[in-house]
């Protein structure tokens, strides 16, 4: 079974530039989730879908990073414009379960960003 | 406060020894799970084992088990006859609440184990 696919791997952009990331969960999984995990800290939930709707969005500046989740499947991260702050990791997740305690997230390699 | 807490900023460990990494816990939901999550230096995050709040026995997963004190919230991760390729950032994780769709999973600031040849 293939896992969450994300692209790409690394990227470095000039602050006020923006950016986008795409991240495919693993087949069949309806929950899927962005984490942004800045160095040295543990992953902080941006966003969770359920299916093509957003069930939180609570901790996702939305000033600057937007996502979405056409059609339930693939997902796309965008920051516009970024800032020093943003450098991170930004990992996806998906889950086959509609949350709860037993629902595992399976994560993706994570796209490294550096903002210059 | 901290919801979860990974007292151990870093570990050394002998190769083929056992290892204990700490996690503490706070929730005043009765209902929530603990995940352990492995990163290695390539940044992706392996899922290793789970412990369900409701579960009468400690999870175990081939080398890994977890050490699970309800009453004092802590859920340690025993790894055992640890290998070099277990070096890596070790995280706890939690998620509360039952079939809530909304419930995120919250991390601790992980722990960085190093093997030792």
């Amino acid at each position: 079974e293939a896992g969450v696919a994300q692209s790409p791997r690394y990227k470095i952009i000039e602050k006020r530039q923006s950016v986008a990331f795409w991240c495919n969960p693993i087949s069949g999984h309806a929950t899927l989730y962005w984490y942004q995990q800045i160095l040295g800290q543990g992953p902080k939930l941006l966003i969770q879908f359920q299916n093509n709707g957003v069930v939180d969005d609570s901790q996702l500046p939305k000033d600057r990073f937007s996502a979405e989740r056409l059609k339930g499947v693939d997902s796309t991260l965008k920051i516009q414009p970024a800032k020093l702050e943003d450098s991170a990791v930004y990992l996806c997740a998906s889950s086959g379960l509609a949350g709860g305690p037993r629902d595992t997230q399976y994560f993706g390699p994570g796209t490294r960003l550096t903002v210059l | 406060a901290q919801k979860i807490t990974q007292t151990q900023p870093g570990m050394f460990v002998q190769e083929k020894e056992a290892v204990t990494l700490d996690c503490t816990y706070d929730t005043s939901d009765p209902s929530y799970g603990l995940f352990w999550y492995k990163q290695p230096s390539s940044g992706e995050m392996i899922f290793l084992i789970y412990q369900g709040s409701y579960d009468q026995q400690n999870a175990t997963e081939g080398r890994y088990s977890l050490n699970f004190q309800k009453a004092r919230k802590s859920a340690n991760l025993v790894i055992s006859a640890s290998q070099l390729g277990d070096s890596a950032m070790y995280f706890c994780a939690m998620r509360e609440g039952l079939e809530n769709a909304g419930n995120m999973l919250t991390f601790g600031g992980g722990t960085r184990l190093m093997v030792k040849p």
